[in-house]
């Protein structure tokens, strides 16, 4: 089976200061991992995924994600966060030879000017 | 990357009612698969919808109250049957290019069911 955690419903950053969405994961094989964004009132858009290769992934809009899988994690990240990155923010997961995707709860991301 | 058009945007339906979710995409795709978002949830997968057979459904959802479509690989219906106040949420059609590539996702249709 897959899984797929988000511990925090909601993460406060100022804007400027660096920011990070928590995700960690469980599988039984190598694991695919993904992140998408929520806007209000619009669908999911992809920001990044890991499939193999360098464990730092650098995605849209200036994220970037770690993948570290003696941690089992792949926590968001971007150096200098604006408002306009306050969104909907999910992680997701594939195990390999599952063909469908697993997503965590989400989590809020609200920049403060 | 593709462009989905997914519609209605949202609809206020009535108890006991069916309502029918449409997704267009503007190339051909193999995979597509509707989601569901409840208020404050995550996203749940509700089925895999199948080219030229029968939708594979997910735990917990079935195709009597989820009758699903796929007529060509560029459109799929969803049908909410039956429908009571629980299934008030969102309901999002979803497509992937490839193996193990993004998902694209429609803007989602809000589903309130009175």
């Amino acid at each position: 089976a897959q899984s797929v955690a988000q511990p925090e419903d909601q993460v406060n950053v100022a804007e400027g200061n660096p920011l990070t969405v928590k995700c960690t994961y469980s599988v039984s094989g190598n694991p695919y991992l993904f992140w998408y964004v929520q806007y209000p009132n619009r669908g999911l858009q992809f920001l990044l995924k890991y499939i193999t290769g360098d464990n730092l992934v650098k995605g849209s809009y200036g994220f970037e994600a770690e993948f570290n899988k003696s941690q089992t994690s792949f926590h968001l990240k971007k150096p200098s966060a604006l408002v306009s990155d306050s969104a909907l923010y999910f992680c997701a997961v594939r195990d390999y030879g599952y063909s469908t995707l697993t997503f965590g709860k989400g989590t809020m991301l609200l920049v403060s000017p | 990357s593709a462009v989905i058009s997914q519609k209605p945007s949202r609809d206020i339906c009535q108890r006991g009612t069916s309502l029918t979710i449409q997704c267009q995409v503007d190339s051909q795709v193999t995979m597509m698969f509707w989601y569901r978002q409840q208020p404050g949830q995550s996203l749940t997968l509700i089925a895999t919808a199948n080219q030229g057979s029968e939708a594979t459904y997910e735990s917990g959802f079935v195709i009597d109250k989820f009758p699903i479509s796929r007529p060509n690989l560029t459109f799929s219906t969803l049908t909410v049957s039956n429908m009571s106040p629980e299934d008030s949420s969102i309901y999002l059609c979803s497509v992937e290019y490839g193996a193990n590539e993004k998902l694209f996702f429609g803007s989602g249709t809000q589903l309130s069911v009175l």
